[in-house]
């Protein structure tokens, strides 16, 4: 099946700094890919919608000067958490959208200290 | 806003039982119905229901979509402990809107 990889796989930074997050189609193009976050014991929330080439979507009540997406490739999406601070720490996953489903990456897990 | 529902949001069953999950969606321009299975990392992907009634099959787990009734069921028989996971159900909105909605999920825990 297709594989869509993300780097860094844990990261730990302190309040105020910012942190880059990426995500790769490893083997097929993906001209959308999506960015979820992901608190414990609860479900995937939907961050916003990445498109290839423009401006992506973000969903209602996600700051998109904080959570900065660029999807500069039909490989690669990046999220970039800006001015980090505890309350960001989670786990933040990519996924592509393929030819028949979305794939997922194996997620990130930020800590702010 | 599109809705995703799971039950129960969590079970607790011994090896060998069988166990149904209930998924209920109420999404715009609805295409499928998807399932994933979440162990430490990232969901990984079970089945994609389109058409209503038709059951898909995968080893000891099925599933099956019910348009009228707006839900899906996600069958799991003869349990054993590595099917302990949170189990998600996610509705499809197609078109120009593409995106999944995921319910909270069911965490399944199988004990020996």
């Amino acid at each position: 099946g297709a594989v869509v990889s993300q780097h860094p796989s844990w990261v730990i930074c302190k309040s105020g700094t910012s942190v880059k997050i990426e995500c790769r189609s490893l083997d097929f193009q993906a001209t959308t890919m999506f960015w979820y976050r992901q608190f414990p014991k609860q479900s995937l929330m939907l961050m916003a919608t990445s498109n290839e080439g423009s401006k992506a979507t973000y969903e209602q009540g996600v700051e998109k000067d904080k959570f900065l997406i660029n999807h500069a490739s039909l490989t690669l999406s990046t999220l970039t958490v800006t001015s980090a601070h505890p309350e960001d720490s989670s786990f933040y996953i990519c996924s592509a959208r393929g030819p028949y489903e979305q794939y997922f990456g194996p997620g990130t897990r930020l800590t702010v200290t | 806003e599109d809705k995703v529902v799971q039950s129960p949001l969590s079970l607790v069953v011994h090896e060998g039982d069988t166990v149904t999950l209930n998924c209920s969606y109420e999404v715009t321009n609805f295409r499928s119905l998807l399932w994933y299975k979440q162990e430490k990392k990232a969901p990984t992907f079970l089945f994609m229901l389109t058409s209503s009634g038709i059951e898909k099959k995968s080893g000891r787990l099925s599933s099956i979509l019910d348009k009228k009734e707006l839900s899906s069921i996600l069958n799991i028989t003869a349990t054993q402990t590595g099917d302990s996971a949170i189990y998600l159900c996610a509705g499809n909105s197609g078109g120009s809107n593409y995106k999944l909605t995921f319910g909270k999920g069911t965490l399944l825990t199988v004990n020996p």
